[in-house]
């Protein structure tokens, strides 16, 4: 089993539509939880920390279940430009323990 | 602009040859990382370096070696490449001597792209 594992998609959404990224992690001793955005042949970068109270930047949403092991991320009235892959990330003390799910992909059509 | 600067951007080489992919970093960030990424198989952690001077093995650093001689700097070298060594290459860094969560935030280079013939 993966250390972290998400749906690959592709998930292929109209502009204005909610949609919804899962994620779950192996090791309970995990710390702190990311979402990262990579655009296409670009680095990946910081879309938001995750919180166990959950928290959210404007359209996006994040949530935690320590308990279930379980990360989400939900975007609200989707944009073109959010067409992009969401890595799910999962660390542990000290980032060289950082592990990176292999990404989600989405696509926002007109 | 401070970030990490990564070279070079692409190269194609022939198996069997020496390559260093350089990497830079101008935030003073203690810890350093290299990362490569592959279709369906996500970013896998190759090297890491917590302070100058000290480096460790990430999950797949068999073919690869690093150094630490500052903070600044931390280059990866291929001794004598193969053509599964083909992948994009991200080095990255983070202040993990911070406190909470922000000691685990990664921030990437442009990436290299290495192809091996």
């Amino acid at each position: 089993r993966k250390e972290v594992e998400q749906d690959p998609g592709p998930f292929n959404v109209p502009e204005g539509a909610t949609v919804a990224f899962n994620c779950t992690y192996s090791n309970s001793a995990s710390q702190s939880f990311f979402w990262y955005r990579q655009d296409c042949r670009k680095e990946p970068k910081l879309l938001m920390s995750v919180y166990s109270s959950g928290n959210e930047d404007g359209r996006f949403t994040a949530q935690l279940n320590r308990a279930s092991q379980y990360i989400s991320l939900l975007i609200r009235d989707s944009k073109l430009s959010d067409s992009a892959t969401y890595l799910c990330v999962v660390a542990g003390t000290g980032g060289f323990k950082t592990i990176f799910g292999a990404g989600t992909r989405l696509f926002v059509k007109a | 602009i401070a970030g990490i600067t990564q070279a070079p951007t692409s190269q194609i080489l022939a198996a069997g040859r020496r390559m260093t992919l350089r990497c830079t970093q101008d935030m003073r960030h203690n810890a350093m990382y290299w990362y490569r990424q592959d279709l369906g198989l996500g970013l896998r952690l190759i090297h890491y370096s917590n302070t100058a001077g000290t480096t460790g093995k990430g999950e797949v650093p068999d073919g690869y070696s690093v150094s630490r001689a500052n903070t600044d700097d931390f280059p990866l070298t291929l001794a004598s490449a193969v053509p599964s060594q083909t992948s994009v290459y991200f080095c990255a860094s983070s202040d993990s001597l911070a406190g909470g969560p922000g000691a685990n935030v990664l921030t990437f280079g442009a990436g290299s792209r290495l192809t091996v013939l």
